[in-house]
């Protein structure tokens, strides 16, 4: 069990272009989130999956925004058309299916600044 | 929706000291409530988990209760240590649903 990972760590991208980010969940946890978090806050939640499917859609995820998790493993996120206010930490975090599924654990993060 | 608010936003103590950091949640229709640790530019560390059900968590120094119906959380941590300054976070999650609702966190110093 080496945790969630997400890469890159950080990604430095001009106004107007498209970044894609992966996060790898703890293996055998079948539950996967999005969150974002701008400096000074808490993290926001985006979605959610349980498997491969997406179950859940906060109103943040604009059309912009779009997520996948095929087969059921790593998870990626898409930002299209990117804008200054995307800059954030976006936080990837994985549960699993047993006792402990309320526990959610956290990614170190990819840190997103659009110029 | 519910609203998770975190006094103080900054706290400094000298090292040795107990303290307090506060949680408060406006829906009280929740499944539980999580407390976690953030350290500058990383992802958040589970700390304490609370069912709804339950009163109070312990791990070690950190102990933090639960008073569902006023909406209220505390997370007490004795004899405080410079490895200890950390973004704290509370979460809640609500009946019915998978997402966390975070508050703002407190930032914590301590000074040794």
């Amino acid at each position: 069990d080496t945790g969630v990972s997400q890469d890159p760590r950080h990604k430095i991208t001009k106004r107007g272009q498209n970044v894609t980010f992966r996060c790898d969940p703890i293996s055998e946890h079948n539950r996967l989130y999005w969150y974002r978090q701008t400096l000074g806050q808490g993290p926001e939640f985006l979605t959610y999956f349980q498997n491969e499917a997406q179950l859940e859609k906060s109103r943040l995820l604009s059309d912009r925004f779009s997520a996948e998790r095929p087969k059921g493993s790593f998870s990626t996120l898409e930002i299209q058309r990117t804008e200054q206010g995307d800059s954030a930490m976006y936080l990837c975090a994985s549960s699993s299916p047993g006792t402990d599924r309320q526990t959610q654990y956290f990614g170190p993060g990819t840190r997103l600044l659009v110029l | 929706k519910q609203e998770v608010t975190q006094i103080p936003a900054a706290l400094s103590v000298p090292e040795g000291e107990n303290l307090v950091l506060n949680c408060s949640f406006t829906d009280s229709a929740i499944y539980n409530l999580q407390w976690f640790r953030q350290d500058p530019g990383k992802g958040l560390t589970s700390l304490l988990l609370i069912q709804s059900s339950q009163r109070e968590q312990t791990s070690g120094r950190l102990n933090a209760s639960l008073d569902k119906s006023s909406g209220r959380s505390t997370l007490y941590i004795a004899a405080s240590q410079p490895g200890d300054s950390a973004t704290y976070l509370c979460a809640v999650t609500q009946t019915g649903a998978n997402n966390l609702f975070f508050g703002t966190g407190t930032r914590l110093t301590v000074i040794p």
